[in-house]
Order: structure tokens, then sequence, then C-alpha cells
């Protein structure tokens, strides 16, 4: 059963396009994290958002958190081929020990 | 310079024999982990030390044995190798147990 879900799960698109990732669960959680990562390294922390309805922004990356805090999304503004990577989102779980779950990933290509 | 560093970077070995990966982490972080991510990029944590002490134990297989020395090493050794165990090994550390992750660059381990 996955906890979080990551919607799309591969996305190829243009450069100067815009896209939406999103995170899902029915738990409610204190925070979530998203990651990056590239191929042959490890993922990378973007970004962590705490309070419901928070929105965050780096550079052309809008990370929000739901407000329930039950969800979140990430939105890339005129997407270029660096941003290429897998997008993974984390949360962790309290009733599991706090063991930080990660949702299945987006895999985004970005073409010239 | 890195910051969580693993050894080696690949392995390819055959079934029954028995490997390790090592880690290092240089931040000063108290935790620790396994995590293992398959051919579908799904990342699940296998286990987590925090100051040396093992905190959280999937169900993994007894073959897998983690080993920290001191609390900027862990280690994972595996017994009797077997096809399905292919994958790529990431280590991370955090500042605690709730902290975001930071990444090793991953051990891909391919067993013929």
């Amino acid at each position: 059963t996955q906890l979080l879900k990551q919607s799309p799960q591969f996305l190829s698109i243009q450069e100067g396009e815009n896209l939406t990732v999103y995170c899902n669960s029915s738990s409610v959680f204190s925070s979530l994290q998203w990651y990056r990562q590239e191929p042959g390294e490890g993922p990378v922390l973007l970004v962590t958002v705490v309070t419901g309805g928070e929105v965050k922004k780096l550079k052309r990356l809008t990370f929000q958190f739901g407000d329930a805090r039950k969800d979140s999304s990430l939105h890339i503004t005129a997407a270029q081929p660096g941003d290429t990577g897998l997008y993974l989102c984390a949360a962790p779980f309290y009733n599991q020990g706090g063991k930080l779950i990660f949702g299945q990933g987006t895999e985004l290509s970005v073409k010239p | 310079d890195t910051a969580v560093s693993q050894t080696p970077k690949y392995l390819v070995t055959q079934m029954g024999n028995d490997k390790s990966i090592k880690c290092e982490q240089n931040l000063g972080h108290d935790t620790m982990y396994w995590y293992k991510q398959d051919s579908k990029k799904f990342l699940k944590i296998m286990f987590s030390y925090n100051n040396k002490e093992l905190i959280i134990n999937e169900t993994v297989p007894n073959r897998f044995s983690p080993k920290s020395p001191d609390k900027a090493h862990l280690n994972l050794h595996i017994n009797s190798l077997e096809l399905g165990d292919s994958a790529v090994y990431f280590c991370a550390s955090s500042q605690d147990r709730w902290a975001p992750l930071h990444f090793g660059n991953g051990t891909r381990l391919t067993v013929t």
C-alpha cells in the first residue's frame, strides 16, 4: 500500500512549458519534504513545508502544502532541461516509528 | 569534502557471495540510514541507527546486517546474495531522526 501517492509517475514536456506534480495521502503530516534525484546520484533536499497552506518558492519551483496538511504540490514554471530528474516527496509517519516514507516519485524529462 | 560517502559505487557479484558496502558521514549527524531503491525507483527504508543504536529495522531478510562502529559510520553486510538483492542502496544521514536526509550517491549492486 502506497502511503504517499505521487502523480503523474512520468512526465515528458518541452522546454518552456509549465507543470505540476502532486503528492497525496490520507494521513495528516507535521511536515513534508521534496527531493530531486539526478541519474547516478542520491536525492537532494529541495524544500521542507511545515504549515498548512504554506507556499515556498525556489526560483522557478513553487511548493505548496495543503491546508489540511495531507497533500502537497510542486509547480515548475518555464521548465528547462536542467530540471530533468526524479522528484520525490517524503513525510515522517509517526505511527510507524517516525520513519521517513517516500512517494514513488515523478520522473520528469524536459526536452530542449 | 563529500558529506555522505559510500563505497563502492558499483558492485557486481555472483549469487551466494557475501559483500559489504561502507558509508561514512562528516556532517556530525546523529542518525544514519540505509535505503534500497528498486528498479521502479521506489525508495524504501531498511535500517536506521541513532548514535550507534538500531532504531528502525524494517522487514528485511536477516541476510542483511548493518553495523555502526561509531556514529559517523554505518556499514551494510549482505550474506548469501540473491538475484532479487540487485538494486541501488543508499546511505543517508540526518541531524536527528526527524530532520531531512542527506544521501550518499548510492551503490549499484548487481547479482548475477
